[in-house]
């Protein structure tokens, strides 16, 4: 049990559409990154935010956006999807800047 | 730039025979090490982490993982493996780049035959 939560758990899109994907973390994780985890592939690192501010960006455009609140819940928002967007969305959070992520179960999305 | 290689996309070892999983990283600075393990369906769950000092470290169910900076290597290892360690196996580096952010290998499958 690592207190992070993700929602929804599955969920079917078509292209061209839009998704908000939800995290909550543990109380005092002020650090969360998304991750995007392909069929049979590594997770990806999307972004990350720390004290409600983007704090590092990996090689996604900018269609896939994010917030973060200061209850400890983020967003996860991919605009304008594509078929190659159909993968595992990993929520991880921590304690400040560094050290060990607690991950969600994930959000299993699927573009059609 | 900097990755995380695991050479292995899949092992296949018998029940209590040893294990070790390989893991090579390509970065400047000694970084963050981890592993994490994700169970079909599950999340990522943390086996082990490497910050400074001791360069073998111990983990939870048995697993240790020993760094070597000359071969920028962390491998993982674990004397005996059980029926239940059968999963994904996951290597990662911490690491300041505009940002701390923590960068996953592409996973090594273990199986784990009676």
């Amino acid at each position: 049990e690592t207190g992070v939560t993700q929602s929804p758990t599955h969920l079917i899109k078509t292209r061209g559409q839009q998704v908000t994907l939800r995290c909550s973390s543990q109380s005092g994780h002020n650090t969360v990154s998304w991750y995007q985890q392909a069929l049979g592939q590594g997770p990806q690192f999307i972004f990350q935010y720390y004290r409600e501010e983007e704090n590092g960006r990996g090689n996604f455009p900018p269609r896939f956006s994010g917030l973060q609140f200061p209850n400890y819940s983020s967003e996860l928002n991919v605009n304008a999807l594509e078929l190659d967007d159909s993968a595992l969305y990993l929520c991880a959070s921590r304690v400040g800047n560094t050290g060990e992520l607690f991950f969600g179960e994930g959000s299993r999305l699927t573009v059609l | 730039a900097q990755s995380v290689t695991q050479p292995d996309i899949h092992i296949t070892v018998s029940e209590g025979a040893s294990l070790e999983l390989r893991c090579n990283y390509s970065y400047g600075a000694t970084p963050y090490l981890f592993w994490y393990v994700q169970s079909p369906g599950q999340g990522l769950q943390l086996l082990l982490k490497y910050f400074s000092g001791d360069t073998l470290v111990q983990g939870i169910k048995g697993f240790e993982a020993e760094f070597k900076r000359s071969q920028s290597s962390f491998n993982l290892r674990k004397p005996s493996v059980h029926w239940s360690d059968a999963a994904e196996y996951f290597c990662a580096v911490g690491l300041y780049t505009g940002g701390f952010k923590t960068i996953f290998g592409a996973g090594t499958r273990l199986f784990v035959k009676a």
